[in-house]
């Protein structure tokens, strides 16, 4: 059973579209967040719920929206896609508010 | 946004080598993590660092949180091939709200 995990795990998709990525986790964590990996690899914190409330929103675009229907799910949705949005987006829980991650496999969009 | 500076940003080592890396930070950390993240996965949880001054093993892996609590070390000992892959540190920084950061990476790749 996967801990973390998300999908699609690849996105291909046209400037201007709107396109949503899953999450799910199944460790009984009260904590999610959603991070972007870049093209360097670098790792930026997007989000973060805590028992679906949002705790974390860092300088994000409007144009992304988290959503959490419950606190194993978190759902990102993505309008008006950008070529800069193109990028890695992993889906992690926790057990609290902070510390340890556990990360999903990632889902990788490119936007054309 | 806030980011730990994390050396060497790349090792290429011969198998059965030992490898150290690690991250500093000019703001005081409560914990450290480290991470390994193998291509096409999401960063896996290696050490995790509660205490100024403990050291931590993990079979060949240790890590150290450091005095000043800025600052934190990583050594492999005996690389094998499979060690190859990206190794994060990340801190929880007190000075935002506790928010994990996470280093830039070092990417190690092992000749056998």
């Amino acid at each position: 059973d996967t801990a973390v995990s998300q999908t699609p795990k690849y996105l291909v998709t046209q400037m201007g579209n709107d396109k949503s990525i899953k999450c799910e986790q199944n460790l009984g964590h009260d904590t999610m967040y959603w991070y972007k990996q870049d093209s360097k690899k670098f790792l930026k914190i997007m989000f973060s719920y805590n028992n679906k409330e949002l705790i974390i929103n860092e300088t994000v675009p409007n144009r992304f929206s988290p959503k959490s229907p419950d606190k194993a799910h978190l759902n990102l949705h993505i309008n008006s896609l950008e070529l800069g949005d193109s990028a890695v987006y992993f889906c992690a829980s926790s057990p609290r508010v902070t510390g340890e991650l556990f990360f999903g496999e990632g889902s990788r969009l490119t936007v054309l | 946004g806030q980011q730990l500076n994390q050396s060497p940003q790349s090792m290429f080592i011969q198998e059965g080598e030992d490898v150290s890396m690690n991250c500093t930070s000019s703001s005081i950390f409560n914990t450290w993590l480290w991470y390994k993240q193998d291509p096409g996965e999401g960063p896996v949880l290696l050490i995790a660092l509660y205490k100024a001054g403990e050291l931590t093993s993990n079979g060949r892996l240790t890590a150290q949180f450091g005095i000043t609590r800025k600052d934190s070390f990583l050594n492999i000992s005996a690389s094998i091939p499979s060690d190859v892959g990206i190794y994060f540190c990340a801190g929880e920084d007190m000075e935002y709200g506790n928010k994990l950061v996470f280093g830039a990476g070092t990417i190690l790749r092992v000749k056998s």
